[in-house]
Formats: structure tokens, sequence, C-alpha cells
């Protein structure tokens, strides 16, 4: 499987200021995604990162309040904007395909858990 | 849309016991079936999947789960369960049509008691 990194693993933000997440992948991958997990909640897909075009999100997600990036086929961002605590929860980046992997199967980075004050 | 159900939130085996964590699913098409399990503070690690083939498909750690067509369920399942397997297990599904995103399910907390 693929090395996927996340920065910052974690951060305490206060609310109104935003926080950008990038997400490096060892590989050049197809498809990438940004998922959120509330506290003791499962995973909600906020968009799909479209490397030279604009992400498809999700219902209940806008550009806004979500940009995400993706120059190339290894690496993309998302910026979480006018953070309230609400924001509050784990943001995974997900790949797939692998070069050396299945068609189906998406790995995980392992989370940037954010706290909004 | 593909959509999955954890039925329990919680599972309590005794180490020793065989353990099964419950899935149900919905697509249009033809499913492609995953389990991931989570460790506290850890990201999600890929522990299985069923795309094709043989409905029993084993994957790590000594976990299996077993694709019932008729039951839309694809059922997780370790012959005996260990401590250190205590963690928090995500069944998730994409539609072979779309192939785009996985949809997860709320999740199951594994207790595994000495």
């Amino acid at each position: 499987s693929a090395v996927i990194s996340q920065k910052p693993s974690r951060d305490i933000c206060q609310r109104g200021t935003s926080l950008t997440i990038q997400c490096q992948v060892d590989s050049q991958v197809t498809m990438m995604f940004w998922y959120r997990q509330q506290p003791g909640q499962s995973l909600t897909l906020i968009a799909t990162a479209n490397q030279g075009s604009e992400a498809t999100y999700e219902s209940g997600f806008v550009i806004d309040k979500f940009p995400i990036s993706r120059p190339n086929l290894t690496f993309s961002t998302l910026t979480v904007s006018n953070m309230s605590p609400e924001d509050s929860s784990i943001y995974l980046c997900s790949v797939g395909p692998l070069p050396s992997g299945s068609a189906e199967t998406q790995y995980f980075g392992p989370g940037t858990r954010l706290l909004v004050l | 849309a593909q959509s999955v159900a954890q039925p329990e939130d919680q599972v309590n085996v005794a180490e020793g016991n065989p353990l099964t964590v419950k899935c149900t699913y919905s697509v249009s098409g033809n499913p492609y079936l995953f389990w991931y399990v989570q460790y506290p503070n850890r990201g999600l690690q890929f522990l299985l999947k069923y795309i094709t083939g043989d409905n029993l498909v084993k994957g790590s750690y000594g976990f299996e789960a077993e694709f019932n067509k008729s039951q839309t369920s694809f059922h997780l399942k370790k012959p005996s369960a260990l401590v250190s397997d205590s963690a928090l297990y995500f069944c998730a599904v994409r539609d072979s049509i779309s192939n785009n995103d996985m949809r997860f399910g709320a999740g199951t907390r594994l207790t595994v008691k000495p």
C-alpha cells in the first residue's frame, strides 16, 4: 500500500480562523478524497479532489467553506474556513486506486484532529 | 446511491471466543464491499474486501467476511478473538456502476475482554 501523510496531525484553532490540511502520497494516484469524522461518528465524504479542475462536493458541503486544491497526482489540500466549534472533527485524506493495488480499494491517511475553540 | 448499515453500535466478546460484526448494504449495481478498522488515535486500516469470486474472503489479522447476496450482508468474522482486536470497525460499500467513492456504515465498537 502507499504511504499517505497528513499535516498537521492535530491542531487547536480559534473560531473564525482557517486551517489548511495537507495530504501527500508517495505514488501517483487517480483519485483523492476528503472525509470528515465528527466525534463518535462515521466517515462522511466532503469532496473528491480532482487534479487540474474544481473539486466535486457532496451535498451539504460547499467550496467557500472547504476549498480544496489538487495541483498534481500526489498532493492535495483541504482548507476549513471561518471555523466554528462544529467543525471540530477528524479530517481524513483517502486515495485510490494505487498503481500497485486493486482498482477498487481506497487507503486512508492518519487523519488530522481539529479542535475549534 | 449506495448505503451501508451496521446494526450494532457495540459488540462485546470474551477473548478466545468467535466474533461477528454485522453489515448490510444497498447498491444499484454490484457491490464492492470493504471492512476497515480504526484503532484509537489512528487512521483507518484496510482489512479486507469483496469484489467478485468466492463469497468468503480472508483478510488481515485472521479476519474474514462472508458475502451473502440474497441477504445483502457482509458480516465480519474471526474464529478466536484477541484483546488486541478491540477497536472501531467500519463496513463500506462502493457501487460497481459509479465506482467513485465509498460510503461508510456508522461503525461498530468491538471490545474483547480477557
